[in-house]
């Protein structure tokens, strides 16, 4: 049973546009979610967060929206770069609703931004 | 380097030998989490260590796996009696402290099992 799921294997924009990545969960008790970059041979790179008392939050080129009845996340990137270019996971934790800390992750989203 | 360090970025062993992976977390932290992926999949949750206590081992197969982060040293995945299925890039990951806090990770170690 997969408790978070990103549906799309693949995405491919162009330089200068908006990338979407998509996000939906099950578990009602995840109250922790994070966004994470990874290229190959490498490990996953942090990139943004969001709590669950919040809807959205913002670091430069990237922002993260929840929608927590809908059980949706999604992070946009603008303005899209090639070294954007990476797989995109999304991940969730329930640790302070008496959870572990553990992460679940989704299968990711391979983003192509093209020159 | 102030990052996650992981060793030996790659570990080739013949079927029913034994693999350890080491792990130093971050300066300042002292959470560990261990990671698994499988080729087109993501990230698998194994276990989560605080200095000489394991937290959280629901993800650690039953049987020849273990893991252990003493008061000194690096933190050790150990892999028993290793099995072609084994074959996989395990990662590791450390925060400060619990809660709401993201988790940073090293660049895995990748282990094929001949």
């Amino acid at each position: 049973d997969q408790q978070v799921k990103q549906n799309s294997p693949s995405l491919s924009v162009q330089e200068g546009r908006i990338s979407i990545l998509n996000c939906d969960y099950t578990n009602s008790m995840f109250d922790y979610f994070l966004w994470y970059k990874k290229y190959p041979a490498e490990g996953p790179t942090f990139l943004i967060s969001i709590s669950s008392i919040k809807d959205k939050n913002e670091d430069g080129r990237f922002t993260v929206f929840l929608n927590k009845s809908a059980k949706h996340l999604s992070l946009h990137i603008v303005p899209s770069q090639p070294g954007d270019s990476a797989v995109y996971f999304c991940a969730a934790s329930a640790g302070t609703q008496g959870g572990s800390e553990k992460l679940v992750f989704g299968k990711g989203t391979k983003l192509t931004v093209n020159p | 380097n102030a990052g996650v360090m992981q060793n030996p970025r790659h570990l080739v062993r013949r079927r029913g030998q034994e693999a350890r992976l080491r792990c130093s977390p971050m300066k300042g932290h002292s959470h560990v989490y261990w990671y698994r992926q499988l080729p087109e999949e993501g990230l698998k949750f194994m276990v989560y260590l605080q200095k000489e206590n394991i937290i959280d081992e629901s993800g650690m197969p039953k049987e020849r796996f273990s893991a252990e982060f003493p008061k000194e040293g690096p933190s050790i995945l150990r892999i028993q009696q290793v099995v072609r299925g084994d074959s996989a890039a395990y990662f590791c990951a450390s925060s400060p402290s619990r809660g709401h806090q993201p988790q940073h990770f090293g660049d895995g170690t990748r282990l094929s099992i001949l």
